[in-house]
């Protein structure tokens, strides 16, 4: 029972290179998420998406693209990485109804420093 | 504007008192879910406390509490006797669009850092 696997775990990339964050949940949940940690930022919300073939943007999208594959599966890529998007990223899923939404369980997040 | 606002970056309690941890939220929605989550050193995120929109009892869970004013847009965390092990970030999180069928967007605030003393 693996919940919400991502990966790597850790990262250092040079700027202007590429990568792709990828997250696996089986938990059956529809919606996925995908944050960034910075000190005094809290969790800022990138992308998220409701199902297969469909995103949104959060508060920070800029630098970043996300795929859902299906519905176990969200990426995040980082096309041109910028020293701006060191961070730690989180990905997260939730379920559940409008009466009985399930809390937010989370990936054990991935250490990317760009230098 | 900021969805969830945390207005204290840090707070200090003696073990075994109270603190109550501020959150307020801006949403339009009826229909929304407010949680409570604990982020220790290690960097893991640790749900410890739901309450949603349509609740008219205040959530409790063991040792917290969800002090929820739904006219203020207030969901402030409740510990009761402090313990070290409590030494933590503490964030304020809302599940927005729950009733629309799409994606129900999950937004924190900037956290509260808690630090329990002897």
């Amino acid at each position: 029972n693996a919940g919400v696997t991502q990966t790597p775990k850790f990262q250092v990339l040079k700027t202007g290179q590429s990568m792709t964050l990828q997250c696996a949940q089986d938990m059956n949940h529809n919606s996925m998420y995908w944050y960034r940690q910075d000190p005094g930022m809290g969790l800022r919300l990138i992308y998220y998406s409701a199902s297969e073939g469909t995103t949104d943007k959060g508060e920070v999208p800029n630098g970043y693209n996300v795929s859902r594959l299906n519905k176990r599966e969200f990426s995040l890529r980082l096309e041109s990485a910028a020293p701006s998007q060191t961070s730690v990223y989180f990905c997260a899923t939730s379920g559940g109804g409008e009466f009985n939404p399930t809390e937010a369980f989370f990936g054990q997040g991935t250490r990317l420093t760009v230098v | 504007a900021q969805k969830i606002t945390q207005t204290q970056p840090g707070m200090f309690v003696q073990e075994k008192e109270a603190v109550t941890l501020d959150c307020t939220y801006d949403t339009s929605d009826q229909s929304y879910g407010l949680f409570w989550y604990k982020q220790p050193s290690s960097g893991e995120m640790i749900f410890l406390i739901y309450q949603g929109s349509y609740d008219e009892q205040n959530a409790t869970e063991g040792r917290y509490s969800l002090n929820f004013q739904k006219a203020r847009k207030s969901a402030n965390l409740v510990i009761s006797a402090s313990q070290l092990g409590d030494s933590a970030m503490y964030f304020c999180a809302m599940r927005e669009g729950l009733s629309t069928g799409t994606a129900s967007k999950l937004t924190f605030g900037t956290g509260t850092r808690l630090q329990v003393t002897l």
